[in-house]
C-alpha cells in the first residue's frame, strides 16, 4: 500500500540558507500534519492542513511557512535556517481531520 | 495544551514477559494515538482509540477517557518489539495536531 512520501531524506544546508521539504500524503488522505523532532527531543507539532486549508498552528517559527497543494501534497518552507533547525521533519497524513494520521520516513535537515 | 505523560521511562525485560506501558493526559480528548519509533526514526502508528480496547496482534490498547488515562500492553515479548512507544493526544484537546508524551524506550531480551 501506498504511504506517506517525504522528500528529500536528507537535507544539509548553511547557516540562513533556505530549504524547502516535501511531503506527499497516502492517496485520499486530505489532512497532513508536520511535526519537528531534535535530537533526544520528542516530536513537537508545527502545522496542519485540511483541504488545502491551514487547520491548526502548534510551535512553528516565523520563518517557517507550509502550504497544501492542490494534488493535496505540502511543503514546508524554512528561511534564515539556524544550527537549531537541525532536525528530523515528519510529514503525517489522515483520511479525515483527526483520524489516525501515518507518518513519512521524515527528512533529516542538518544546518552546519 | 495537553500534557501527556508516559511511564516508565526505560523499560528492559526478557523475552516472553508481558509489557505494560501506561499514560496520562492533561485536557479531555476524541481520541489517543499509540506510536512506535525505531532506532532509525521512523514512526509507525499503533493505535488510534477513542473508548474501552483495541488489539492488534500481540498488542492491546485500553483508554479510560473519564480517568484520562490509557495502557498499551504486549504479550510473549519479542526482541523485535525493542523500540520507543509513544503516546500522543490531540493537542487542543480537539482533532488536529498531536502532543507527544516522552516515549517509553523498551528493550527485550533474548
Amino acid at each position: 500500500a501506498a504511504g506517506v512520501i517525504q522528500s528529500p531524506r536528507h537535507l544539509i544546508k548553511e547557516k540562513r540558507e533556505t530549504a524547502t521539504l516535501k511531503c506527499y500524503p497516502i492517496p485520499r488522505h486530505d489532512t497532513v500534519y508536520w511535526y519537528q523532532q531534535g535530537p533526544g527531543q520528542d516530536p513537537q507539532f508545527l502545522i496542519s492542513f485540511y483541504e488545502k486549508m491551514q487547520s491548526d498552528k502548534g510551535s512553528i517559527p516565523d520563518r517557517f511557512s507550509a502550504q497544501q497543494f492542490s494534488d493535496y501534497h505540502s511543503e514546508l518552507n524554512m528561511s534564515s535556517l539556524e544550527l537549531g533547525d537541525s532536525a528530523l521533519y515528519f510529514c503525517a497524513s489522515s483520511l479525515l481531520n483527526g483520524d489516525i494520521q501515518y507518518f513519512g520516513a521524515g527528512t533529516r535537515l542538518s544546518v552546519l | 495544551k495537553n500534557e501527556v505523560e508516559q511511564s516508565p521511562q526505560n523499560l528492559t525485560a526478557q523475552e516472553g514477559e508481558f509489557i505494560t506501558i501506561n499514560c496520562s493526559y492533561s485536557v479531555g480528548i476524541s481520541a489517543l494515538h499509540w506510536l512506535q519509533q525505531h532506532p532509525g526514526g521512523g514512526i509507525v502508528s499503533l493505535f488510534m482509540l477513542s473508548s474501552g480496547k483495541k488489539k492488534h496482534g500481540r498488542l492491546i490498547a485500553t483508554i479510560n477517557i473519564q480517568e484520562k488515562h490509557s495502557s498499551l500492553h504486549i504479550t510473549a515479548s519479542h526482541p523485535r518489539d525493542s523500540a520507543v512507544y509513544i503516546c500522543a493526544a490531540p493537542t487542543g484537546g480537539g482533532a488536529d495536531g498531536l502532543t507527544f508524551g516522552k516515549g517509553t524506550h523498551l528493550i527485550i531480551q533474548p
